[in-house]
């Protein structure tokens, strides 16, 4: 069936430090793919999203590419900041129906002055 | 201005118990979603609804779990006879569109169950 495998947490790093949270899934046909953030309290929020191959999702300094060949949506961002600490979740729409989303584990992020 | 809402935010229940979990989407939403949340986990798919028609129920664990949105607008998720394996949060979405790409969340109902 559908599913997301995420990188495990938590990641801790510095401000201004580089960030990358894999995510690679399995799934019939070509879904959607999509990164959810929730913020401490905060319901989850949608983040990014790309829905067919070689689209590449981006918001607040965060990037997706959508990677049919290796059946990947790495969250990248070149500078984290505080305001970045949160849950992070790989989510994928499944094809076809559009209707059951299948989510990773989350992968929590802390970002230390 | 106005989310999409869920009450009660805390639930304590014990064992075999029933429970009735409430989600208001934004008005106008077609389609609503019931997520399971468990405790260091993602979100599990439970049920989604278009309008007052339940499309999709595939994700309901056990015949104890019931959902309805009677007028298209507020939806319930019901769970009868509660078990500890039910403590989790339970997640209401809801969508403009008649498919999960574009959905909005509630903050969810921590439900525990003793």
């Amino acid at each position: 069936g559908d599913s997301v495998t995420q990188m495990e947490g938590p990641v801790t790093l510095s401000e201004e430090a580089c960030l990358t949270i894999n995510c690679t899934y399995t799934a019939t046909g070509y879904p959607s793919l999509f990164w959810y953030v929730q913020y401490p309290g905060e319901g989850l929020q949608l983040l990014l999203k790309a829905t067919k191959a070689d689209d590449k999702g981006s918001n607040k300094g965060f990037e997706a590419t959508y990677r049919k060949e290796t059946t990947s949506f790495h969250l990248e961002k070149g500078s984290v900041q505080v305001s970045d600490s949160a849950v992070y979740f790989c989510a994928l729409s499944r094809a076809y129906t559009g209707n059951q989303f299948y989510f990773g584990t989350g992968t929590s992020l802390t970002v230390i002055p | 201005g106005a989310g999409v809402s869920q009450s009660p935010r805390y639930k304590v229940a014990k064992r075999g118990q029933d429970v009735a979990l409430r989600c208001d989407p934004i008005s106008g939403h077609v389609s609503l979603f019931w997520y399971q949340q468990a405790l260091g986990q993602g979100p599990e798919f439970l049920t989604y609804f278009q309008n007052e028609a339940q499309l999709d129920k595939s994700g309901l664990p056990s015949d104890r779990f019931f959902a309805e949105r009677p007028e298209g607008s507020v939806s319930t998720l019901k769970i009868q006879r509660t078990q500890q394996e039910d403590s989790a949060v339970y997640l209401c979405a809801s969508s403009p569109i008649k498919t999960a790409d574009t959905q909005y969340f509630g903050p969810g109902t921590r439900l525990t169950v003793l």
